[in-house]
């Protein structure tokens, strides 16, 4: 595709509930990259990707929230069990490789509202 | 661990006019780039400039420059001939490329552009 696709773009869900979002790189990219935003704040990193191969998960947050991405394209993040303070918009970025500088390229996220 | 710090929550000015986004950093590393990511209403994640730590000279792109002082940690964003395109959510990020390029946010500054 043309750029980094994200879906659903909008999930509302309850408590306790799981969740599943998914992201589409770029065609090609060799890294992906998880990050959330709450409102009014800067991204943080949660996992990245090289190929299929998760080379750092040091940024999730506790073991309710895990990743993959099983054929090196689509990547799947997980959260269950999901609680009021995961809310907020889960951005993926793709880029060529990340052992040099390549840009990341992002998504338009997910928003994510737990009740 | 490295931080990214922007002091200047909320910042305003007249269309055509200059202005300057603050960024400070800090880390022990000497290898690094620094970034200014735009973040307009649609929430989309965009590169505006890029500074690699080992180049001396200041990037430039177009209205867009930064002024890079590595000794004091420093990287300020300056916006020439405002324009009200450029009303967005500005982020400075670092990114230590043996952390595997994840990128590291600053809280972010809400720059409003005023006809």
């Amino acid at each position: 595709g043309a750029g980094v696709s994200q879906s659903p773009r909008y999930k509302v869900t309850k408590r306790g509930q799981d969740v599943a979002l998914r992201c589409d790189p770029i065609s090609g990219h060799v890294s992906l990259y998880w990050y959330r935003q709450a409102l009014g704040q800067g991204p943080e990193f949660l996992t990245y990707f090289n190929y299929e191969a998760q080379q750092d998960k040091s940024g999730l947050p506790n073991d309710r929230f895990s990743a993959e991405r099983p054929e090196g394209s689509i990547s799947t993040l997980t959260i269950q069990r999901t609680e009021q303070r995961d809310s907020a918009m889960y951005r993926c970025a793709s880029s060529l490789a990340g052992r040099s500088y390549n840009e990341q390229f992002f998504g338009p996220g997910t928003r994510l509202t737990v009740l | 661990a490295q931080t990214v710090t922007q002091s200047q929550p909320e910042m305003s000015v007249q269309e055509a006019e200059t202005v300057t986004l603050s960024c400070t950093y800090d880390t022990s590393e000497s290898n690094y780039y620094l970034f200014w990511y735009k973040q307009p209403p649609s929430r989309q994640m965009i590169l505006v400039i890029r500074q690699e730590a080992y180049k001396q000279q200041n990037a430039t792109e177009n209205r867009f420059s930064v002024n890079f002082q590595k000794a004091a940690k420093s990287f300020s964003l300056k916006i020439s001939d405002s324009q009200l395109g450029d009303t967005a959510m500005y982020f400075c990020a670092f990114m230590l490329l043996t952390s595997g390029s994840r990128l590291t946010f600053g809280e972010g500054t809400q720059l409003t552009v005023n006809p």
